[in-house]
């Protein structure tokens, strides 16, 4: 069974700060790695992807990867009261056709 | 991103009737869409994979002939569900896979069954 690990959260964190958000997974194999973010009442949003150990940059976002302790995580600079959401981590296997697992989501909340 | 369409964003319905939702990749083409139902404040459950041309593939617990999905063309799957009650209203998403691994999201569609 694989397994994507999240704290649900929620994390709080004052405007301007920089949020950190982590994920691990159960799958050795697992070769691809998404960020969603959910805003409450709406689908989930594509933020990030990333496939190879160590950071990757994408304006106020950064994502990490080290597969070698299987987490992968999110940071989110200069956070803003928008920010405030559930991001959602996935992680896919060709093995597993590509079919990402999702973990349960950690809820954001970002305050003035 | 790639843009992903859901119709309708919302749908109430009497107990017992049958609602169809539509689920359209607008910029590309996909092989495979997904189904996912979400309740209040859960994660996402994934329902089927739908792949072009061929039958959806169920997760396990989820009655395919309650939840009937067609995928008849490379930007169109839907999903039926059939004989709806109260207990199968919730927040049903779509999304379509583009390249190997990518998903784009569906805005999903609010099903309230009466």
């Amino acid at each position: 069974q694989k397994e994507v690990e999240q704290n649900s959260g929620p994390l709080s964190v004052p405007e301007g700060a920089i949020a950190s958000l982590n994920c691990t997974y159960s799958d050795r194999g697992s070769q691809s790695f998404f960020w969603y973010r959910q805003y409450s009442g709406k689908s989930p949003e594509l933020i990030m992807f990333i496939y190879s150990n160590g950071d990757k940059e994408d304006g106020r976002f950064t994502a990490q990867l080290n597969k070698a302790s299987q987490y992968v995580s999110l940071l989110i600079r200069d956070s803003q009261p928008s920010d405030s959401a559930t991001y959602l981590c996935a992680v896919a296997t060709s093995g597993g056709s590509y079919i990402p697992t999702f973990g349960r989501g950690t809820s954001l909340i970002v305050h003035p | 991103g790639a843009v992903v369409s859901q119709h309708p964003s919302r749908v109430i319905c009497k107990s017992g009737t049958s609602v169809k939702i539509e689920c359209r990749s607008l910029d590309f083409q996909a092989t495979t869409m997904f189904w996912y139902r979400q309740f209040p404040k859960q994660s996402l459950m994934l329902m089927a994979t739908s792949n072009e041309g061929s039958k959806a593939t169920y997760e396990q617990g989820v009655e395919k002939d309650k939840f009937l999905i067609n995928h008849a063309s490379l930007t169109l799957s839907t999903l039926t569900v059939t004989s709806a009650h109260p207990e199968d209203s919730s927040f049903y998403i779509c999304s379509a896979r583009q390249g190997p691994d990518t998903q784009y999201f569906g805005p999903g569609t609010r099903l309230t069954v009466l």
